[in-house]
């Protein structure tokens, strides 16, 4: 079946560092892909989303590129903040309706001032 | 502004009770679904519902139920026959074509005593 793979947290960098986050996933035929993120006792919410090969899909400073080649759709960020500390989890979606979702186990990280 | 509320927020349970989680969305979505979330875990899909008066069960509906009487409503009830049932409980919508993205609640963290 498919499924996602997301590197371990928890991830920890100083303000203004560099994030990466790698996810890569498995999946019969072109799924969509998404980026959300879950701040400390909220829901989940979208944080980008990409539908086709070589789509980048951002927000907020953050990008991701859908590879089809290497099926990766890895997160970055050119200057973290400590507001972006929350838990981030990288889905993918092969139907029309959501409960086709997939979602990877989440990667916590976290910023220091 | 238009979203999904949860309630309560917290909650506990003795063991052997029911309890009914509430799961509401003012946004004209036609699906809507329940994800459980354990820590250091992805969420995992309880039901869904495509539409009013029908739902289907997902990766881990057993000693859980569910109704859609309404549109707006898709109360989750967790049962005495649930073995672990402390966990974050998140309800999601979507609408019923095109962008396939889910939208959260803020969730429920059930705590059984």
């Amino acid at each position: 079946g498919d499924s996602v793979t997301q590197m371990e947290g928890p991830v920890t960098l100083s303000e203004e560092a560099f994030l990466t986050i790698n996810c890569t996933y498995t999946a019969t035929g072109y799924p969509s892909l998404f980026w959300y993120v879950q701040y400390p006792g909220e829901g989940l919410q979208l944080l980008l989303k990409a539908t086709k090969a070589d789509d980048k899909g951002s927000n907020k400073g953050f990008e991701a590129t859908y590879r089809k080649e290497t099926t990766s759709f890895h997160l970055e960020k050119g200057s973290v903040q400590v507001s972006d500390s929350a838990v981030y989890f990288c889905a993918l979606s092969g139907a029309l309706y959501g409960q086709n979702f997939v979602f990877g186990p989440g990667t916590r990280l976290s910023v220091l001032p | 502004d238009g979203g999904i509320t949860q309630s309560p927020k917290y909650l506990f349970r003795k063991e052997g009770q029911n309890v009914t989680l509430s799961c509401e969305q003012n946004l004209n979505h036609d699906a809507m679904y329940w994800y459980r979330q354990d820590p250091g875990q992805g969420l995992r899909l309880i039901y869904y519902s495509q539409i009013v008066n029908d739902f289907q069960k997902g990766d881990i509906a057993e000693g859980y139920s569910v109704s859609r009487e309404k549109k707006e409503s898709f109360p989750l009830t967790v049962t005495s026959a649930q073995k672990n049932p402390t966990a974050f409980y998140l309800c999601a919508s979507s609408i019923a074509s095109g962008a396939n993205v889910l939208t959260f609640g803020a969730g429920s963290r059930l705590t059984v005593l």
